[in-house]
């Protein structure tokens, strides 16, 4: 079974819709993120948790809001979608070690009509 | 503020060395970190480097310059597998438990 899981893979909305993406994991990491990815454009980070009261804005949050609902469920929302926010999403999450590798879910292909 | 700069784009021949570059602009530096991607998949962690010099994981090595703020991933006996693209990160200047990216390197691995 996968350690993090994303929900829907791929999603087709229009704009304006709310739309919820959730994100799972089965790793007993602390650490939560949330980031978009474009063509060309690496992962930017949107929303970031290191434990279920503690809720950061990353680079590009305009747009988004987050929920951390438990330590293993972290989900990201677009309230009101437009077309620029037609991405690819990844979850990841982290142990907080020196490393501080970062184990990502499959993504979320999102595309606003 | 933070950045990095990496080729957009190698080609390299199946057996052969490349070398990914990897230059970057931050304060408080923590560490260089390389992961790789394939095309319609998740981004994996490769290496880490927090020290000067190379780190070799089997056929993958990770190179650090602190000094010179410059670090690369170099891929030995090139595989048609390998053909992915490949991002550098440095941690978060207001927190090192996040992390920026660059905005990767595509590598196309030829016969």
């Amino acid at each position: 079974d996968a350690d993090v899981t994303q929900t829907p893979r791929n999603r087709i909305t229009k704009t304006g819709k709310r739309i919820m993406l959730e994100c799972s994991q089965t790793k007993g990491h602390d650490r939560m993120y949330w980031y978009r990815q474009d063509p060309g454009l690496g992962l930017q980070l949107i929303y970031y948790s290191f434990d279920v009261k503690d809720i950061n804005k990353g680079e590009i949050s305009d747009g988004y809001s987050v929920s951390r609902q438990a330590q293993a469920k972290f989900s990201l929302s677009l309230e009101s979608a437009i077309p620029n926010q037609t991405a690819l999403y990844f979850c990841a999450t982290s142990a907080g070690t020196v490393y501080n590798e970062q184990f990502f879910g499959p993504g979320t292909r999102l595309t606003v009509l | 503020g933070q950045s990095l700069e990496q080729p957009s784009e190698v080609t390299a021949v199946e057996g052969a060395i490349v070398q990914i570059n990897c230059t970057y602009q931050t304060s408080g530096f923590y560490g260089l970190s390389w992961y790789q991607q394939h095309d319609g998949g998740a981004p994996t962690f490769l290496s880490y480097n927090a020290l000067d010099g190379l780190e070799e994981t089997g056929r993958f090595s990770s190179f650090l310059s602190r000094s010179d703020s410059y670090g690369y991933l170099l891929l030995q006996e090139l595989q048609m597998k390998d053909s992915a693209s490949y991002f550098c990160a440095v941690p978060g200047m207001d927190s090192s438990y996040k992390l920026i990216f660059g905005s990767g390197t595509r590598l196309l691995v030829r016969p």
